[in-house]
C-alpha cells in the first residue's frame, strides 16, 4: 500500500454516460496528479495541483474535468467519452513545497476506464 | 522536449541471473530520475530515486546508477527472483520544474 487510494478500480461507462473518479491521499502530500496509461504508451500527464491549485493541463480534452477539494482528495470527472479514452488511470501524490520542481511521486493503483 | 528511451522493451531470464536495465534522456539537465515497477493492471510503486548530485542508490537486490553527461541510468537487479516479473519504468524531472516524463517500460519476466 502506497496511501494513496483510487475508486473505483474497475469503470465501464457508454458514451453518453456522466462518472466521476476518486483520489484520496494519507501521506499528507500537497500535491497530486493524474496520469493516463494506454496501451503501448508512456504515461501521459494529464493534470498538475499543487496546494489545491492546478498548475498544469497537459491540452486535455474538456470531456475530462478535475477537481480538488483539498489537498488530499482529487477527481477526475467524465462526460460523453470516446472509446479511445479506455485505459488505466492513474493518481499520484507528492510532498511539495511552493514552486515548480517536483519531488518523489506515490502512485495509486488505478482505474481501469473501459468506454463502450 | 525530453524523451526517455528504455531498452530492452522485454527481457525473459532464468531464476537467478543478475540483469540490467538501461534508461537514456535526452536532456541532461535533470532534477532527479526515478525508477518504478509496475505490476499487470496495477499501479506503480516507486522503486529507487536518484537525485541529480547522486551517482547511484542501492535498496536491497536492486541498484541505480545515474551518468547525468550521458543522460543514462542502469537498473542492477541481482539474483533475479520470479516475484521480479513486472515492468520497470524510468522517469525523469527537470531542473526547470517540467513533469515526470516515462520511458514506455522494460517488461520483465523471470522464469522458475
Amino acid at each position: 500500500e502506497t496511501g494513496v487510494t483510487q475508486t473505483p478500480r474497475h469503470l465501464v461507462m457508454g458514451m453518453t454516460n456522466k462518472k466521476s473518479l476518486k483520489c484520496e491521499q494519507h501521506l499528507g502530500h500537497n500535491a497530486m496528479y493524474w496520469y493516463k496509461q494506454s496501451a503501448k504508451k508512456p504515461l501521459e500527464l494529464m493534470f498538475v495541483y499543487n496546494f489545491k491549485e492546478q498548475t498544469e493541463n497537459n491540452s486535455v480534452p474538456s470531456r475530462f474535468s478535475p477537481e480538488c477539494p483539498n489537498s488530499s482528495h482529487l477527481f477526475l470527472h467524465l462526460h460523453t467519452l470516446q472509446p479511445e479514452d479506455s485505459a488505466l488511470y492513474l493518481c499520484a501524490s507528492s510532498p511539495q513545497r511552493a514552486g515548480p520542481v517536483y519531488n518523489e511521486q506515490f502512485f495509486g493503483p488505478g482505474t481501469r476506464l473501459t468506454v463502450l | 522536449k525530453q524523451e526517455v528511451t528504455q531498452i530492452p522493451a522485454a527481457l525473459s531470464v532464468p531464476e537467478g541471473e543478475n540483469l540490467v536495465l538501461n534508461c537514456s534522456f535526452t536532456d541532461s539537465a535533470i532534477y532527479n530520475l526515478q525508477w518504478f515497477r509496475q505490476d499487470p493492471g496495477k499501479g506503480l510503486t516507486s522503486l529507487l530515486l536518484i537525485q541529480s548530485s547522486q551517482r547511484e542508490q542501492t535498496s536491497g537486490r536492486l541498484n541505480a546508477s545515474l551518468d547525468k553527461s550521458s543522460g543514462r541510468s542502469t537498473l542492477y537487479i541481482a539474483a533475479s527472483q520470479p516475484g521480479d516479473s513486472a515492468t520497470y519504468l524510468c522517469a525523469v524531472t527537470l531542473t526547470s520544474g517540467s513533469r515526470l516524463t516515462f520511458g514506455e517500460g522494460t517488461q520483465l519476466t523471470v522464469n522458475p
